[in-house]
């Protein structure tokens, strides 16, 4: 079975740039999150969506991070215009909701703003 | 929710038992004790869950103490692979929070050879 999928894996790119990091959840799981991690505020959730729905975005920086989930299968974390500060690795992850708090991670987006 | 309070790292030698400690003296009754861990490089990995028994999967052991205060997952024949930060997170199952995970520093368990 396929663990969740994120896309890219790493990117580099220039300040100002839009950047769009990609999210597939696991198959007929219906929560989705977008976390951060960085060295200096370790994991922090970003927002979640329910059933594609959001539910909670208050996580989210401000309003150059937007984020989307068109359907169950797939999610977008998207930063326009990016920031040096902005460099850190995104998650995506992934849970069935009646599985509580058991939550399945991808292996994360590398983003470094130069 | 609970905050826990775990130590900031601890060592284990290749092939002995890796206890690691919890305390979450505030834990309420609807919460559970959850224990991700992250190996450098990926995504955090679930590994088990309880609420007041102890309990045991195919990775790892959890003993949650009777007053529920603390907790110890057991690892009980860590390899080197199980090197990694290990989160103790203290969450409970329902209300706008459900699914929500705060993450601390966890503690940095190095098995070595």
């Amino acid at each position: 079975d396929a663990g969740v999928i994120q896309s890219p894996r790493h990117e580099v790119t220039e300040m100002g740039q839009e950047v769009t990091l990609r999210c597939k959840p696991i198959s007929g799981h219906n929560s989705l999150f977008w976390y951060r991690q960085t060295m200096m505020r370790g994991l922090e959730l970003l927002i979640y969506f329910n059933n594609n729905v959001p539910i909670d975005d208050s996580g989210m920086p401000e309003d150059r991070f937007s984020a989307k989930m068109p359907n169950a299968s797939f999610s977008t974390l998207k930063i326009q215009p990016s920031e040096p500060r902005d460099s850190a690795v995104y998650f995506c992850a992934s849970r069935l909701q009646e599985s509580g708090n058991t939550i399945y991670f991808g292996e994360g987006s590398w983003l470094t703003v130069v | 929710d609970a905050k826990t309070t775990q130590p900031p790292s601890m060592d284990c030698a290749e092939g002995r038992a890796a206890n690691l400690p919890c305390n979450h003296s505030t834990i309420s009754g609807n919460e559970y004790v959850y224990w991700y861990r992250q190996i450098h490089s990926q995504g955090p990995q679930y590994i088990i869950h309880g609420l007041k028994n102890n309990e045991t999967n195919e990775m790892a052991s959890l003993i949650i103490t009777e007053d529920r205060k603390s907790s110890t997952l057991i690892l009980p024949h860590a390899t080197l692979r199980d090197t990694a930060v290990y989160y103790c997170i203290v969450r409970s199952a329902g209300g706008t929070s459900y699914g929500k995970l705060t993450f601390g520093q966890g503690t940095i368990l190095t098995v070595h050879p």
